[in-house]
Parts: structure tokens; C-alpha cells; sequence
């Protein structure tokens, strides 16, 4: 079974220059997420879907930073423009729907794009 | 505010010895404790977790330890092999419809030298 796969696996753009990133689930899973990892840090969730629903969007800058996921499946991050702090890796994972009276639903990881903006 | 933190970032054992990794949590709405482990220019892959009502859970060399009171938890590698070497991240879940909501801590690079 294909993991969640991620393109491209690396970027590198001039500042204030726009940038995309596509995300292609497991097959079943409706959720979605993108997370962010910073150099030295943990990854931080940046937006988390149920099918097309943005349901939980709360850490994404939203002045430079949009994400859609149109037909409940493939999702795209997109930042425009990009900044030099943007530099970054950019991490999708997709889990089936949590529903009671399960305690967790375990979330898979894509590879990353890793985005140097310079 | 870093509600999970790994206050070591890195860790050297010798092969066949014990890894102790440790976290520590402030948030106390966390109700689930997951390890990922990642290798270089791969994404996190899940390792063991442990729900909060349990305070030890052990799958194969892997074991997570939970102190609810401390607000601390570890996992112990035993015993170590140098393919174990990557990059270990705690992650703690509210849970509920919080779920996959992960937050991680920084990170503990593990190192096992044959």
C-alpha cells in the first residue's frame, strides 16, 4: 500500500516569490494535515482537514499562507509570498477519522518538502 | 510556550546497552504520548505511544514509561543497535476531537556506536 506521498521533495526560491506544495494521502484516509518542522525544532500543525473541511486552521498564517483540499483528497499548501523565515520542511499526514470511543487515530507521515527560500 | 519538551538534544550509546529518552509536558489536558522516530530526509514514523490511563507500554525493544504526576514520560531502547540511530520526537494528543492534533517536542538525536 502507497504511504502518503509528497512533491516536491525539495524548493529553493528567491523571497517574496511563490511556492506549492501537493499531498496525496493514503487511500481511506479523510484526514488530513500539514505540518510545518523548523531546523532543530519538533513538527508544529499548520492545518488539519476532515475530507474538503478545514476544521482546525488555527496555526496557519493565513495573510501569506493558504491551503485547499478541493475533492476531499490531494491537498495543496501554498505561500505567497514567501519569506526567508519560511524556510522549512513541510510535512503532510493523513489518519482515518477519529470517532468514540477510540482513544487515538494513528497519523502518517509523508517524506517532507524541504523549502529553502534565499 | 513549549507545552512538550526533550531537554536533551542528543544521546550516544554503545551498542547493546540501554537508551533512555526523556520528555517532559506541562499541558495537563494531554491524554495520549506517542514516539516517532525519523531518519534523515524521511517524515516521522510512528514507534510506540501509550494512553494516559496505562503507565508502562512495551513492544518488543521499546518500552514507554508514563508518570502522570511528574508530567514526564520516557522511552528505553533495549537493547540499542546502531539502525536505532535517528532522530526521536515525543508527541503528546488532547485527544477527543483534538485528535492528531499532535505536539511535538524538539527532538533527541540518538546515536548507537557498534
Amino acid at each position: 500500500e502507497a504511504g502518503v506521498v509528497q512533491s516536491p521533495r525539495y524548493k529553493i526560491i528567491e523571497k517574496k516569490q511563490p511556492v506549492a506544495f501537493w499531498c496525496n494521502p493514503i487511500s481511506g484516509h479523510n484526514t488530513l494535515y500539514w505540518y510545518r518542522q523548523n531546523l532543530g525544532q519538533g513538527p508544529e500543525l499548520l492545518i488539519r482537514y476532515e475530507n474538503e473541511e478545514a476544521v482546525d486552521d488555527s496555526q496557519l498564517p493565513k495573510d501569506r499562507f493558504s491551503a485547499e483540499r478541493l475533492k476531499g483528497v490531494d491537498s495543496t499548501l501554498k505561500i505567497q509570498p514567501a519569506e526567508l523565515g519560511d524556510s522549512a520542511v513541510y510535512l503532510c499526514a493523513s489518519s482515518l477519522t477519529w470517532s468514540a470511543p477510540a482513544k487515538h487515530v494513528e497519523a502518517f507521515f509523508g517524506q517532507g518538502t524541504r523549502l529553502t527560500v534565499v | 510556550d513549549q507545552q512538550v519538551k526533550q531537554n536533551s538534544p542528543s544521546l550516544s550509546v554503545q551498542e547493546g546497552r540501554i537508551s533512555i529518552l526523556n520528555c517532559d509536558y506541562t499541558n495537563s489536558m494531554f491524554d495520549y504520548f506517542l514516539w516517532y522516530k525519523k531518519y534523515p530526509a524521511e517524515g516521522p514514523t510512528f514507534l510506540i505511544s501509550i494512553s494516559s490511563i496505562k503507565d508502562k507500554n512495551e513492544d518488543g525493544r521499546f518500552t514507554v514509561f508514563l508518570n502522570k504526576s511528574a508530567k514526564h514520560l520516557s522511552l528505553h531502547i533495549v537493547p540499542s543497535q546502531p539502525g536505532d540511530s535517528a532522530v526521536y520526537f515525543c508527541a503528546a494528543e488532547a485527544g477527543g476531537t483534538s485528535y492528531g492534533k499532535l505536539t511535538f517536542g524538539q527532538g533527541t538525536i540518538l546515536t548507537v556506536h557498534p
